[in-house]
């Protein structure tokens, strides 16, 4: 089975500065699709990006752009010029291309922002 | 993308009651999914719930505990049955047409007393 590891529990970071968050992930599978997901205290789920395991070019929208790392299975998305309301609990996904219904999350990272 | 509403937002609950959660979507979608988020902890898929037939519960979960209904492409309904303090979590819907990336609904803050 999958599975998706997220190392860090809870990160801090700046307003303004940079923080980059890790995952992991374990697979025997040759075509799956990665995701980071953002819950904030309002609980809903929002997609912020997502990389095709196919795309040798990583994924940027606006400000969250990730490190696809293939052959080490990681996947880490990183945020710049951070914002307060970047804080929220992210979480890394991944699902098959063989299997679409199957999602496996990770553990999540708690991201604080300071003003 | 998809939007998708859910009610109730939340409720408390007493012990061995049943309470159902609905779940609406803006369009309509091929497979809608119910997960379960337990307090600081990530989501666990209880099943997925097909459109015209049963649907397909994950291990350590089943149909007499959380019944699901899908009469159509937009709607889904999760039972929470016989509730137990176990059973406080956050249900969440989520839905997803073809190839396309899942979406999630706010969630359902279930608390039984």
């Amino acid at each position: 089975a999958q599975t998706v590891t997220q190392s860090q529990p809870e990160m801090s970071v700046q307003e303004a500065e940079t923080v980059t968050l890790s995952c992991t992930y374990d697979t025997s599978e040759s075509d799956y699709y990665l995701f980071w997901y953002k819950q904030p205290p309002s609980r809903q789920m929002i997609l912020v990006i997502r990389q095709e395991a196919y795309k040798q070019q990583n994924a940027t929208e606006n400000r969250f752009s990730v490190n696809f790392q293939k052959a080490a299975k990681s996947f880490s998305l990183k945020i710049s010029d951070s914002q307060l309301g970047d804080a929220a609990m992210y979480f890394c996904a991944y699902r098959s291309g063989y299997n679409f219904n199957k999602f496996y999350f990770g553990s999540g990272t708690k991201l604080n922002v300071k003003p | 993308s998809a939007v998708i509403s859910q009610k109730p937002s939340r409720d408390i609950c007493q012990r061995g009651t049943s309470l159902t959660i609905q779940c609406q979507v803006d369009s309509q979608v091929t497979m809608m999914f119910w997960y379960r988020q337990q307090p600081g902890q990530s989501l666990t898929l209880i099943a997925t719930a097909n459109q015209g037939s049963e649907a397909t519960y994950e291990s350590g979960f089943v149909i007499d505990k959380f019944p699901i209904s899908r009469p159509n492409l937009t709607f889904s309904t999760l039972t929470v049955s016989n509730m137990s303090p176990e059973d406080s979590s956050i249900y969440l819907c989520s839905a997803r047409d073809s190839n396309q990336p899942q979406h999630f609904g706010d969630g359902t803050r279930l608390s039984i007393l």
